[in-house]
């Protein structure tokens, strides 16, 4: 069945170091993927996205890139900082409403 | 602050209660979603509404009954529950249903306990 594949599953990095999280997925008619983030104790939050007419989206120290060939997708931080610590999920459209999240990587930003 | 509110934000039950969950958005969004999340998992999509009406049950047990009274309330009603539906209940909205069209707001969650 459909899924996507989320790694590392804990990063830990040092401050002011980049961070990149990949994730593979299976179905090659998704075209739409977002990144959300999950602090301790809240909701997720999307913090970017990309649909698959576009291979890389940049958000100040976020960017996301996508190949479709590879059907993979990657979330890069640079310039990590100690607030940038949380969950980050990304997940793969399936269908209109099917979102198939990736397992998490617990990203860990040392001073 | 998120833009979902959801209430209350911790929530302990017996088997035998029964309890409601609720979430509100003012965003003018027109789907609302209830996820359950377990620990250091990712969310599981539960129940989609659009137009105020249920659009998708993600073959979820009867002992969870979910209401939209309007375009900007959700509740989802518990009775029954087994200690393995502890987890961290999300709500969440989007401007039109299909996760693709607009993105999903999430709520804080409930964490609910069932003892």
């Amino acid at each position: 069945g459909e899924n996507v594949e989320q790694h590392p599953s804990t990063l830990s990095v040092q401050e002011g170091d980049s961070a990149v999280i990949k994730c593979t997925y299976s179905d090659s008619a998704s075209n739409y993927f977002p990144w959300y983030k999950q602090e301790l104790g809240k909701g997720p939050q999307l913090i970017i996205d990309i649909r698959s007419n576009v291979g890389e989206k940049k958000d100040q120290r976020i960017a996301v890139t996508l190949n479709k060939t590879a059907k993979h997708f990657s979330l890069h931080i640079t310039e990590t900082q100690p607030e940038d610590s949380a969950v980050y999920f990304c997940a793969a459209l399936y269908s209109n409403y099917q979102l198939i999240w990736g397992a998490g990587t617990k990203l860990i930003i040392k001073p | 602050d998120t833009e979902v509110t959801q209430t209350p934000k911790h929530l302990v039950m017996g088997m035998t209660n029964k309890k409601s969950l609720k979430c509100e958005q003012h965003m003018g969004h027109r789907a609302m979603y209830w996820y359950k999340q377990k620990a250091k998992k990712p969310p599981e999509l539960m129940f989609v509404y659009s137009y105020e009406k249920l659009s998708i049950n993600e073959s979820v047990p009867s002992r969870f009954s979910p209401e939209c009274p309007n375009s900007s309330l959700l509740n989802l009603h518990l009775h029954a529950l087994q200690p393995e539906d502890s987890a961290l209940y999300l709500c969440a909205s989007s401007q039109e249903a299909g996760q693709g069209n607009s993105p999903l707001h999430f709520g804080n969650g409930t964490r609910l306990t069932v003892t």
